[in-house]
């Protein structure tokens, strides 16, 4: 079976630092790029960033550079999103997906089943 | 960035109804746009991709159509599981965006 496995739900204090993680299986983990996507609670969906796991080029939405960390490891076909030090407001829930090849225009055809984040001093 | 704009924000429809829901692109796109079904507590789920192709397992009440900068998403006879929220995103040119959101609600 095709799936991304997100790690679990973290509860975290004002700038502390966090990485959440999303391992796939069941597919070349290197042969598709992932995305992250926030959902702040009660909102829509943001797209965050992306990385091609095969040589870690990543791209990020403006509003997340510098912000977050986008990284991969392929050698055990994981994904990782990373802060630094995280604020209140990065509060949320964070989905990774496969990006679909160039048949589907790039659609997002596998998700994880979120981590939700919890910032809280 | 490329603005995408849904329209309604929100619909109360009844099961049995035919429902439209349009995205527009605030640039041109071509047809790299998706469409996504989300329920509370859970991952999105794929429904539409390249503007008018049913992902494999969504059954045929769903459809896409259009290009350029202009969508819809049309679910033919409402059913009690379909009522979620649905997102457009284009995938023409990062970074990738999603629309605002419609939520669809019982009438």
């Amino acid at each position: 079976e095709v799936q991304l496995v997100q790690s679990g739900a973290e509860v975290k204090k004002p700038g502390e630092s966090l990485k959440i993680s999303c391992k796939g299986s069941g597919y070349s983990f290197t042969s598709y790029w992932i995305v992250w996507v926030r959902q702040m609670p009660g909102k829509g969906l943001e797209w965050m960033g992306i990385i091609n796991p095969s040589d870690s080029t990543t791209r990020y939405s403006p509003s997340f550079q510098g912000q977050v960390t986008i990284s991969a490891d392929e050698s055990i076909n994981t994904a990782y999103l990373q802060w630094s030090s995280l604020k209140a407001s990065d509060i949320g829930m964070y989905y990774c997906a496969r990006r679909s090849g160039g048949r589907t225009m790039y659609a997002f055809d596998i998700w994880g089943q979120g981590t939700m984040v919890t910032v809280s001093s | 960035d490329i603005q995408m704009t849904q329209s309604p924000s929100s619909v109360s429809a009844s099961v049995g109804d035919r429902v439209t829901i349009t995205c527009r692109a605030s640039q041109v796109i071509s047809t790299w746009l998706a469409w996504y079904q989300e329920k509370p507590g859970k991952a999105p789920k794929l429904l539409i991709y390249a503007a008018s192709s049913l992902q494999s397992g969504v059954p045929s009440r769903f459809s896409g159509s259009g290009s350029g900068t202009d969508f819809t998403l049309t679910i033919s006879s409402l059913q009690p599981e379909d009522f979620a929220t649905y997102y457009c995103q284009q995938a023409n040119s990062f970074p990738y965006t999603f629309g605002q959101g419609t939520k669809l609600e019982i009438k």
